[in-house]
């Protein structure tokens, strides 16, 4: 039972540059997220799903695109970064939405857009 | 505008000196507050949810309480391995989709 897993785990990229960040549980979880980290700033989010093939905007999201085409893996991509897209970037999933619901994190993705 | 703001920034202690984390909140109304502990280089880890003021939730060093305006993480006799960043979420009534709002974190510091 891996858990929640990310990849990759370091990259950089070049301004305009495109990549996808690949999520995946094996916990069957319902509810997935992405979060970014930075300094002085806390967790925010970006995108979260709630179900397979349904995505949907959280504090952050532009500049940020998102799938769910499996239960078990939640895609982030970004399309022509920007350095300000320089995070770190955790991925989350629960069993549930409400309120007994604990989300469980991967390890996160460190990236550096020049 | 729901708010979560932790305090202090930074703790040092000395192993076996008790110690508490403050986490303060406004929130429409409150579902659940949820307590996590990250080690650098990690992502978080789950430690607690609180659901109502009054509430305690304990394991093993560490005890939190939660008020009707404020969670405490109180650490009786930490050791070095505690050390690490403590952050404070919670979930208001609008959060069915489980959308946690969190604080900018503690980082606790226990030296031998």
């Amino acid at each position: 039972n891996a858990g929640v897993t990310q990849t990759p785990k370091f990259r950089v990229l070049k301004t305009g540059q495109s990549m996808t960040l690949l999520c995946a549980q094996d916990m069957n979880h319902e509810y997935m997220y992405w979060y970014r980290q930075d300094p002085g700033m806390g967790l925010r989010l970006i995108h979260y799903s709630v179900g397979e093939g349904t995505t949907a905007k959280g504090e952050v999201p532009d500049g940020y695109n998102v799938s769910r085409l499996k239960k078990q893996n939640f895609l982030l991509g970004l399309e022509s970064a920007a350095p300000s897209q320089t995070s770190v970037y955790f991925c989350a999933s629960a069993q549930s939405g409400g309120i007994k619901s604990e989300q469980f994190f991967g390890p996160g993705t460190r990236l550096t857009v020049l | 505008e729901d708010q979560v703001t932790q305090s202090p920034e930074a703790l040092r202690l000395q192993e076996g000196e008790s110690s508490s984390l403050n986490c303060s909140y406004t929130v429409s109304g409150l579902r659940g507050l949820f307590w996590y502990r990250q080690d650098p280089g990690k992502g978080p880890e789950f430690l607690f949810t609180l659901y109502s003021a009054g509430e305690e939730k304990e394991k093993e060093r560490l005890k939190a309480t939660l008020t009707k305006k404020e969670s405490f993480l109180h650490i009786t006799a930490p050791k070095p391995e505690d050390s690490a960043t403590y952050l404070c979420a919670v979930l208001n009534y609008g959060g069915s989709q489980g959308n946690l709002i969190f604080g900018k974190g503690t980082k606790l510091s226990v030296k031998p």
